[in-house]
């Protein structure tokens, strides 16, 4: 079975600042997408970024962008120029697709602050 | 609006009470899940849908649950004698079958506390 641990329960920033949230997972598999899910307070969970496991290079998306280890299944994400809008929960999440499912394998979360 | 909704969004029930869960998804989605998130934690697989077809289901759905999708649209989660460690958030979300790298999109939850 997959597992993925995120060891950092807490994180705290100014705005402005760039912060790296950690995320680790263990699976035998060589075909999988990894996830980073944002959970703001009292409201419903959307999709950061993704990564194909079979692809080299890191996934980006404006702000946000990962560090992906294959070998050393490690799995980080990084957020430049952190925002006040960025406060939320962040789970690193790890699926094994199985005709596209969307069955979910989540971390234990990681809850960024931004101070202003 | 057009994204995942869940009905209702908070219910406290007294223990041994059955509840019951409505999750709306996006309408062009063909696929469905549930999730169980505890307090402090991520959220929990518990089973999903390919239209009408319950799929899978995890091994922490006991028999105390059981999830319905009747036409392909919307999905019910009932707990039946519900029990304190049953508190919980309850996430549906759905995707759309094809595109391995299709996303899914998640509803607000429905919290549930069993006094």
């Amino acid at each position: 079975a997959q597992t993925v641990t995120q060891s950092q329960p807490e994180m705290s920033v100014q705005e402005a600042e760039t912060v790296t949230l950690s995320c680790t997972y263990d699976t035998s598999e060589s075909n999988y997408y990894l996830f980073w899910y944002k959970q703001p307070p009292s409201r419903q969970m959307i999709l950061v970024i993704r990564q194909e496991a079979y692809k080299q290079q890191n996934a980006t998306e404006n702000r946000f962008s990962v560090n992906f280890q294959k070998a050393a299944k490690s799995f980080s994400l990084k957020i430049s120029d952190s925002q006040l809008g960025d406060t939320a929960m962040y789970f690193c999440a790890f699926m094994k697709p199985i005709q596209g499912a969307q069955k979910l394998v989540f971390g234990q979360g990681t809850r960024l602050t931004i101070n202003p | 609006d057009t994204g995942v909704s869940q009905d209702p969004r908070h219910k406290i029930t007294k223990r041994g009470q059955n509840v019951t869960f409505r999750c709306d998804p996006i309408s062009e989605h063909n696929r469905l899940y549930w999730y169980r998130q505890t307090l402090g934690q991520g959220p929990e697989f518990l089973t999903y849908f390919q239209n009408e077809a319950q799929l899978e289901k995890s091994r922490l759905l006991s028999d105390r649950f059981s999830a319905e999708r009747p036409k392909g649209s919307f999905s019910t989660l009932e707990i039946q004698r519900t029990e304190q460690g049953d508190s919980a958030m309850y996430l549906c979300a759905s995707s759309n079958y094809g595109a391995i790298d299709t996303e899914a999109f998640f509803g607000q939850g429905t919290r549930l506390t069993v006094v």
